[in-house]
């Protein structure tokens, strides 16, 4: 069983929708949660991390997380084309070496 | 702030050599540094953790003897594959974090072993 997972996509959203992100993690000690976006054939770009219950909102990017459901999701508001990327969804269990999901790829259509 | 760097960005190496690859903190003391493998289509795998000064710990199936990493200072790591086979080309990506959780990536070294 991974301990991160994630749909691969891709998702298409529309120019200026929402796009939603999800990411289920099996360890439920896991205390840091960190949404990184990465595009083709470069590094991963460290966009949200939240460690605590609720929601947490970054000008169009708000994570969420519910531990009880062991759940963590990425909301993109106001979708661009240039957030068209994988969004790699990674988990610390506290020790600071971060488990990665598979990744989703996003698609944002003009 | 929270910037990577890695050297080089590319390389192309013969069957049997050996290649570092360096990983810097710009600005930032990096108390732990961390590399990963990415092969093309494929999420990220991480192969050791470093801490300055320490010995690396390398996650299960990942060589030591062939993937030599050392961490002498808090803005330097060093990733040497040695006697490289065409099966070790791939993403080596290496990240760094400071006082807190939060890992910040280089932007790579794509290596190709022909």
């Amino acid at each position: 069983q991974k301990e991160v997972e994630q749909n691969s996509g891709p998702l298409s959203v529309p120019e200026g929708a929402i796009a939603s992100l999800n990411c289920t993690y099996s360890d439920r000690g896991s205390q840091s949660f960190f949404w990184y976006r990465q595009y083709s054939g470069k590094s991963p770009e460290l966009i949200m991390f939240i460690y605590s219950n609720g929601d947490k909102e970054d000008g169009r990017f708000t994570a969420q997380l519910n531990k009880a459901s062991q759940y963590v999701s990425l909301l993109i508001r106001d979708s661009q084309p240039s957030d068209s990327a994988t969004y790699l969804c990674a988990v610390s269990g506290g020790r600071r070496a971060l488990t990665f999901g598979s990744g989703t790829r996003l698609q944002v259509q003009p | 702030g929270a910037v990577v760097s890695q050297h080089p960005s590319w390389v192309i190496c013969k069957s049997g050599t050996s290649v570092k690859i360096e990983c810097r903190s710009l600005d930032f003391q990096a108390t732990t540094m961390f590399w990963y493998r990415q092969f093309p289509k494929q999420s990220l795998m991480l192969m050791a953790t470093s801490n300055e000064g320490s010995k690396a710990t390398y996650e299960q199936g990942v060589e030591k003897d062939k993937f030599l990493i050392n961490h002498a200072s808090l803005t330097l790591s060093t990733l040497t594959v040695t006697s490289a086979h065409p099966e070790d080309s791939s993403f080596y990506i290496c990240s760094a974090s400071g006082d807190t959780e939060e890992q910040y990536f280089g932007p790579g070294t794509r290596l190709t072993v022909t």
